[in-house]
Order: structure tokens, then C-alpha cells, then sequence
């Protein structure tokens, strides 16, 4: 199975800040990546998926970039609304799997 | 509006079976990928499998440590997905969750199913 690491695993910033995720997979996935914002309580919500389009509603501070083993997730300016678990997520080869996720906190 | 909603979780005992369902609505269910993903309390997500449309046939994938033991299937007259889960073990505990494939990515998501396994 295609094995995804995320980095780092928790990321304490303030609110204003630029941050970039990393997501990078044991083999080559082209662009079947996806990214997810989970919030305590409440289910996945998907912001990028083929690696780079952002999904519907998404705000353009999100931009997901990469492509082949090595992606990234920036966040442009950090909202508040925007502290969360962030997931990637192959779905180049069954089974789809997940990284461990980076949990973005407040500093 | 799409909607998604898990039932049938709830307490049970080790090595007993539960079966969960995924009612959906909102779109034309057969044509559409189903998948189920877990969370364990305070951890990440894990796909656990899912069940294709009625353009593939159907058929089923698995996350391998649960090949075997966990069974999905899909009734598209009722528009309904299922997940049986067998031999139940403590560390099945959490929440599952249904979603809608979207070409491989899950745009659409339950609220989830808590299941909890333990004596």
C-alpha cells in the first residue's frame, strides 16, 4: 500500500502567519492527492483534491501544490477559523490511504 | 442538498457483529462511489473500504488489516450503503464515517457513527 507521511505533526502559529503543510507519498501518486480540514466534533472537509483545485467554497488562501511524491498545503494567512487537523489523501491505488495529519494550533 | 447519515452504531461486546448503514440522498446514489473511512478516539482517519458504482460493477476494496472481517455493500433501491463488521475487537472503536467518491476524493460526509467495542 502507498504509505503517506505528513509533516510536521503539530505546527503552533499565530494568527496572520504563512504556513505550508507537507505531505509526501512512498511511491508515485501523479496528482491524485487530496486535502482535508478537520475541526474537533465534526467531520472532514475537503479543500483540495487533485492536488492543486481547490474544492467548492474554498477560500483562495488555501493553495495545494506538488505533484509525483512530494506535496505541500499553504495556508497564505491564517485565520482563526483555519486552526484544524489537516489530512492528505492518495487516491492513486487501492487501498486509498491517509497521513497522519498536522495539527495547525494557536502559538 | 446531498446528505449523508450513518446509523446503527452503539456498544457492543468483542467478537460480536454490527452492522452500520449510510442512507443518502440528494443525488442519483447509483452512480456514485461509496466509502467508508473510521477514526479512532483522538486519532487520524483510516479508509477502511468502499463499494463502486453500478458503472464498476459494484465491487469492493479493502484496507488490508480488515479484508476478511468487514463486508460493504450497497442497495440502490433504497439508496442505502452498509458496512457488517465481524469478530469486533477493542481497537475498531471509533467513529465511522460515510462519504461520496468523487473521483477519488470525498467531497460529501456523514456526521459519523460512534462504535465502541469493549466488555
Amino acid at each position: 500500500e502507498i504509505v503517506m507521511t505528513q509533516s510536521p505533526a503539530t505546527l503552533s502559529v499565530s494568527p496572520g502567519d504563512r504556513v505550508t503543510l507537507s505531505c509526501r507519498a512512498s511511491q508515485s501518486i501523479t496528482n491524485n492527492l487530496a486535502w482535508y480540514q478537520q475541526k474537533p466534533g465534526q467531520p472532514p472537509r475537503l479543500l483540495v483534491h487533485g492536488a492543486s483545485a481547490r474544492a467548492t467554497g474554498v477560500p483562495a488562501t488555501f493553495v495545494g501544490s506538488g505533484s509525483g511524491t512530494d506535496f505541500t498545503l499553504t495556508i497564505s494567512s491564517l485565520q482563526s477559523a483555519d486552526f484544524a487537523v489537516y489530512y492528505c489523501q492518495q487516491y492513486h491505488d487501492w487501498p486509498l490511504t491517509f497521513g497522519g495529519g498536522t495539527n495547525v494550533e494557536i502559538k | 442538498d446531498v446528505q449523508l447519515v450513518e446509523s446503527g452504531g452503539g456498544l457492543v461486546k468483542p467478537g460480536r457483529s454490527l452492522r452500520l448503514s449510510c442512507t443518502a440522498s440528494g443525488f442519483t446514489f447509483d452512480n456514485y462511489d461509496i466509502y467508508w473511512i473510521r477514526q479512532a478516539p483522538g486519532k487520524g482517519l483510516e479508509w477502511v473500504g468502499l463499494v463502486r458504482s453500478k458503472t464498476y460493477g459494484g465491487t469492493t476494496h479493502y484496507a488490508a488489516p480488515l479484508r476478511g472481517r468487514f463486508t460493504i455493500s450497497r442497495d440502490n433501491s433504497r439508496n442505502i450503503a452498509y458496512l457488517e463488521m465481524n469478530s469486533l475487537k477493542t481497537e475498531d472503536t471509533g467513529i465511522y464515517y460515510c462519504s461520496r467518491g468523487d473521483m477519488g476524493a470525498s467531497y460529501f460526509w456523514g456526521l459519523g457513527t460512534l462504535v465502541t467495542v469493549s466488555s
